[in-house]
């Protein structure tokens, strides 16, 4: 099947805008990681589903971050009031479960903030 | 924090020859992992070595690991151009596959 899908690719905003980045995991796994990533640096973990809960959020950064995952499949980051040191690479990754299978990542969503 | 910290950076070598990148990290660890990313875009994943493995290979992979330094090798033999990427390592530092990646090496294979 398709691996983990995230739209859109890249998103262009405006300081203080609203943003919501889109994440489809590969069908059947449970778990959904979000990671950030800026320039030259490894990524950062931000959140985790398993399932339609956030079982892990300690990575976001402050409250104007957000996620969910309703139906415990696709999920969307959402990032109010945004600000010039948002703009990085977001990466979802999916695994069949919580444990220590491998990740599998998405091509990013690369957001820049004006 | 960053756990994982590669070294060297950034490493350039032609075509054919091996290239190794390490990986320190500070705390105990369940596995580590080797990511490959390509174009500052989706990370693929490499090979995963269990903290109870002490060297696993995938091809013309081979990683090693020693929790006794809490470090990691990755060795690349036999280079190709397509090899040309930034290799990340990453730790499960909490058993819930929550990876903690290092900063990146920069491998470039002149052809």
């Amino acid at each position: 099947g398709a691996g983990v899908s995230q739209t859109p690719s890249n998103k262009v905003t405006e300081k203080g805008k609203y943003v919501e980045l889109r994440c489809d995991p590969i069908s059947g796994h449970t778990a959904l990681y979000w990671y950030r990533q800026s320039l030259g640096q490894g990524p950062e973990f931000l959140i985790y589903f398993q399932g339609t809960g956030a079982a892990d959020d300690s990575g976001l950064p402050n409250d104007r971050f957000f996620a969910v995952r309703p139906e415990g499949s696709v999920s969307t980051l959402k990032i109010q009031r945004t600000e010039r040191g948002d703009s990085a690479v977001y990466l979802c990754a999916s695994s069949l479960r919580i444990s220590t299978d491998t990740q599998y990542f998405g091509p990013g969503t690369r957001l820049t903030v004006l | 924090s960053q756990q994982g910290e590669e070294d060297p950076q950034a490493l350039s070598i032609q075509e054919g020859e091996n290239a190794t990148m390490n990986c320190s990290y500070k705390t105990s660890i369940n596995n580590l992992q080797w990511y490959r990313q390509n174009s500052g875009r989706g990370l693929v994943h490499l090979i995963l070595i269990r903290s109870n493995e002490r060297e696993k290979h995938s091809g013309r992979l081979r990683v090693t690991l020693d929790t006794s330094k809490k470090s990691s090798s990755l060795l690349i033999t036999a280079s190709r151009a397509a090899d040309t990427a930034s290799y990340f390592c990453a730790t499960d530092l909490y058993g819930n596959n929550r990876l903690a990646f290092g900063k990146g090496n920069q491998v470039v294979v002149i052809p």
